[in-house]
């Protein structure tokens, strides 16, 4: 089966750094994916990690040690509209190509 | 673009009746998926469809079924709803780039769905 774990809750400060942790068991992994979802909103696409190695968007970067099954979001000069549920996500081919989510992480951001 | 559109957006339905969830995407993706999400979760996936006429059981498929109608449409049908089936189902399309490319999913706007 497959396995991620992230952090239920993190809170932090406007522009700050916050890092946000990633572990996954999985077979037949390709990737890791970031996703975002603000309440009762949709998750939309941050980041994608197949190599391992840091990926810079913007403020957003996101990191994956494939040796170390793990992975993290670096998120900086936080902003208030970054409060929101940051979603690991793993893309494994198991006879079929498919995405598996963690369960979420709760970002704060505080004034 | 539409991109992902799935209807109803809000649902409620009494225990052991039947419904179904439709969802359209109109970016010629190949793939196709509907998750669900309950608190403290995050999204499981119920069913995928990898392509026009092929469908597979994702995590949590008990009590639903869905059928990929042409390359477009992934409709999701709950045959006998439960309690258990309440939740926000989302549907989402992607399309493969390569491996290295990774395959950025395109959700719907969510559909809520009680059953009481």
């Amino acid at each position: 089966g497959q396995s991620l774990e992230q952090p239920s809750e993190v809170t932090a400060v406007e522009g700050a750094i916050v890092q946000i942790n990633c572990t996954y068991q999985t077979s037949g992994f390709y990737g890791l994916s970031w996703y975002q979802q603000h309440d009762g909103g949709a998750p939309t696409f941050l980041s994608y990690n197949a190599l391992d190695g840091l990926e810079e968007t913007g403020r957003f970067s996101s990191f994956l040690s494939r040796s170390d099954s793990y992975g993290y979001l670096l998120l900086q000069e936080l902003q208030m509209k970054d409060s929101a549920s940051y979603f690991c996500a793993v893309r494994v081919d198991t006879g079929g190509f498919k995405t598996i989510f963690g369960a979420g992480t709760r970002l704060f951001v505080k004034a | 673009n539409a991109g992902v559109t799935q209807t109803p957006k809000f649902q409620v339905l009494k225990t052991g009746q039947s419904m179904t969830l439709q969802c359209a995407q109109d970016m010629n993706h190949n793939s196709m998926y509907w998750y669900r999400q309950d608190p403290g979760m995050g999204l499981r996936l119920i069913y995928y469809s990898a392509s026009e006429g092929t469908t597979d059981k994702g995590e949590v498929p008990n009590g639903y079924n869905v059928s990929r109608l042409n390359k477009r449409e992934f409709s999701l049908r709950l045959e006998s709803a439960a309690p258990s089936q309440t939740s926000v189902y989302f549907c989402a399309s992607s399309e493969v780039k390569g491996t290295y490319s990774g395959n950025t999913i395109y959700f719907g706007e969510g559909s809520w769905l009680t059953v009481v």
